[in-house]
């Protein structure tokens, strides 16, 4: 079984479109995150929730708004899409200390 | 403002031999560590993780060095083989489960 999965895996797309990307994690933790990582590899967080509820939001451009249903899942919606927003988009939760890490999702916009 | 940098992008050994990766961190109050490896097309993964009450830890053909006095960490991988070949992260966890990566370290293992 998969223990932080993402969907979709690849997603490519026009500029200004909106699109979502969703996350699920079957592992029981309270506290999921969206990070960002660049061509270059580096890894930036962008949110985290804990139980649901928004705990990290690390200056973000409001076109992202991410969404914890319950907290299992925490998806990620992206309006207006840019350039620039063309990255890998991992989810990961944890339950104390280290995170779990889903697949990835590669976003590419045209 | 916090930071955890690797010292090399980039780091090729070659299979068999022994293959340290350096991380540095500038927060004293860090008390937690941990290294990820994170494969060609997967999510980071990880590996092992220290304690600051910890100099060392042990797993399978990895070992960590925690020098809290230079604010250094390390991971060392014993006999490198070809599946090593990755993109190793350190992360310090402080608060909330909040990690800060560092830029991460690109290993290839030469056959």
């Amino acid at each position: 079984d998969t223990a932080v999965s993402q969907t979709p895996k690849y997603l490519v797309t026009q500029m200004g479109n909106d699109k979502s990307i969703k996350c699920e994690q079957n592992l029981g933790h309270d506290t999921m995150y969206w990070y960002k990582q660049d061509s270059k590899k580096f890894l930036k967080i962008m949110f985290s929730y804990n139980n649901k509820e928004l705990i990290i939001n690390e200056t973000v451009p409001n076109r992202f708004s991410p969404k914890s249903p319950d907290k299992a899942h925490l998806n990620l919606h992206i309006n207006s899409l840019e350039l620039g927003d063309s990255a890998v988009y991992f989810c990961a939760s944890t339950g104390f200390e280290a995170q779990y890490f889903g697949p990835g999702t590669r976003l590419l916009v045209l | 403002g916090e930071s955890v940098g690797l010292h090399l992008p980039t780091l090729s050994v070659q299979e068999g031999d022994n293959s340290i990766i350096n991380c540095a961190y500038s927060n004293s109050a860090s008390d937690y560590f941990i290294w990820y490896k994170q494969e060609s097309g997967k999510g980071p993964q990880f590996i092992i993780d220290i304690r600051s009450n910890m100099d060392k830890r042990q797993g399978q053909r990895v070992t960590v060095l925690l020098n809290k006095t230079v604010k250094h960490l390390s991971l060392q991988i014993a006999a490198t083989q070809p599946g090593d070949s990755a993109v190793y992260f350190c992360a310090e966890n402080r608060n909330a489960g909040k990690s800060t990566f560092g830029d991460g370290t690109t290993l290839t293992v030469k056959p």
